[in-house]
């Protein structure tokens, strides 16, 4: 299969521990995405990479939140001293290079997902 | 900062009716996408609007976009069960490539 994979998909975890999920965009797509989302609610933007670098990263992302992609392959997104609150989906998304300027869809392609339960 | 609304938030429709789920957004944009997303399920891509006037069919689904009513609609024609899901739209910005998703449109349709 090579479509956007996640892992774990599932983590139950205690307040206050932390928490890493990893994201394998497609192959050869250069940008990956990052969204929340909660029960009832539409997927919320966190933050996103071109390649290895981070170019945006949404106020709903605090300082116990970090993502990295080291060599602009997969992505990692931690959570640290985990809150109830932080409970969701992090879905995570990957889209093509541009081949013609201005001709692009940046159409995202979504993974599974990775659900998690903050006790 | 751009609002993505969608109505109605719920529809429940009996098999072989037509609806009409409405997308709209407070900015300009000419990149309009549509989602669908089963239970517990990620998202699966079903349209990429990106020009004022786009129309995309497929099977029992169209959409449309009017980038100057800033407005798009998902057309379901003849429903059955299995289009039974919720239904996202998001809006992409210039300058930026992250969506903005609108509320979603959890749609039931009755045998």
């Amino acid at each position: 299969d090579t479509g956007v994979s996640q892992d774990p998909r599932h983590k139950i975890t205690k307040r206050g521990q932390n928490v890493t999920f990893r994201c394998d965009p497609i192959s050869e797509h250069n940008r990956l995405y990052w969204y929340r989302q909660t029960l009832g609610q539409g997927p919320e933007f966190l933050t996103y990479f071109q390649n290895e670098a981070q170019l945006e990263k949404s106020r709903l992302l605090s300082d116990r939140f970090s993502a990295e992609r080291p060599k602009g392959s997969f992505s990692t997104l931690e959570i640290q001293r985990t809150e109830q609150g932080d409970s969701a989906m992090y879905l995570c998304a990957s889209s093509p290079k541009l081949t013609r300027p201005g001709l692009a869809s940046n159409e995202q392609f979504f993974g599974p997902g990775t659900r998690l339960t903050v006790l | 900062e751009l609002k993505v609304e969608q109505n109605p938030l719920f529809l429940s429709m009996q098999e072989g009716k037509n609806y009409t789920i409405y997308c709209n957004y407070s900015t300009t944009s000419d990149r309009l996408y549509w989602y669908r997303q089963d239970p517990g399920k990620s998202l699966e891509s079903l349209f990429v609007l990106l020009s004022n006037g786009a129309v995309k069919q497929e099977g029992r689904l169209m959409a449309s976009l009017d980038t100057k009513a800033r407005l798009s609609t998902l057309h379901i024609t003849a429903a059955v069960h299995d289009l039974s899901a919720t239904y996202f739209c998001a809006v992409i910005t210039s300058g930026t490539y992250k969506y903005i998703f609108g509320t979603g449109t959890r749609l039931k349709v009755l045998a």
